[in-house]
């Protein structure tokens, strides 16, 4: 089974509300990253948080890790249909040199 | 723009033939992975390169390699293809960190399909 899963698996919001994603995993990891890809193309890398970091933020994103539950979630406020893609979380487990994805929370924004 | 391309953007091949994939990073960023992503799913490690030597390996056969070279380019070759194989590639590099951990700028991928 994946190392990360997300939660849920597809999300449909109207704009200007706001998406929640979580994702789990399994093994003691150094950092959890957050990625997004638009219709099959090329991820692209949206935050970090590391082992010992509890929330971050970047613009209208919200990352918590809560390493005791093993678990992170995204928050995209105020949504915008350009938010519309695929988001992947992805771990870098203790010990290995790789990131390990989520199979992703496919969102949409309906306008 | 994450100044990481890769080519060809699509690619059709027949069951065992073979077929090398091409990626060219950023300068500066001496790692770089490779990843298949299925239809649906996540993008699975390949392996990764760092100052031209493999140095990290997923669970794929042999007949996956890649080589990095000098100048942040780098290729991904599989062999005796088969119908599994048809996925989007995607490759990634990073800062010169020897650990693809780190934020990693994902190329636009190639789309392979076997027939």
């Amino acid at each position: 089974s994946q190392q990360g899963e997300e939660d849920p698996q597809a999300l449909s919001i109207q704009e200007g509300e706001n998406a929640t994603m979580n994702c789990s995993y399994k093994t003691s990891i150094n950092n959890l990253q957050w990625y997004r890809q638009n219709s099959g193309r090329g991820l692209v890398h949206l935050i970090l948080i590391r082992s010992n970091e509890r929330e971050k933020h970047s613009g209208r994103l919200r990352v918590t890790l809560d390493t005791s539950k093993k678990s992170s979630s995204l928050l995209i406020t105020a949504s915008r249909a350009a938010d519309t893609a695929s988001y992947f979380c992805a771990t870098a487990i203790q010990g290995a040199q790789k990131l390990v994805f989520g199979q992703g929370t496919r969102l949409t924004i309906n306008p | 723009e994450t100044g990481v391309t890769q080519s060809p953007t699509h690619l059709i091949k027949t069951r065992g033939q073979q077929v090398t994939l091409r990626c060219s990073s950023q300068s500066g960023h001496n790692t770089v992975s490779w990843y298949q992503q299925a239809l649906g799913q996540g993008p699975q490690f390949i392996f990764q390169y760092y100052r031209e030597e493999e140095n990290g390996r997923g669970n794929f056969p042999p007949r996956f390699s890649g080589l990095q070279f000098p100048n942040y380019s780098s290729e991904l070759n599989v062999n005796a293809l088969e119908l599994d194989d048809s996925a989007l590639y995607l490759c990634a590099s990073t800062l010169d960190t020897g650990s693809s951990t780190d934020t990693q700028y994902f190329g636009p991928g190639t789309r392979l399909t076997v027939l």
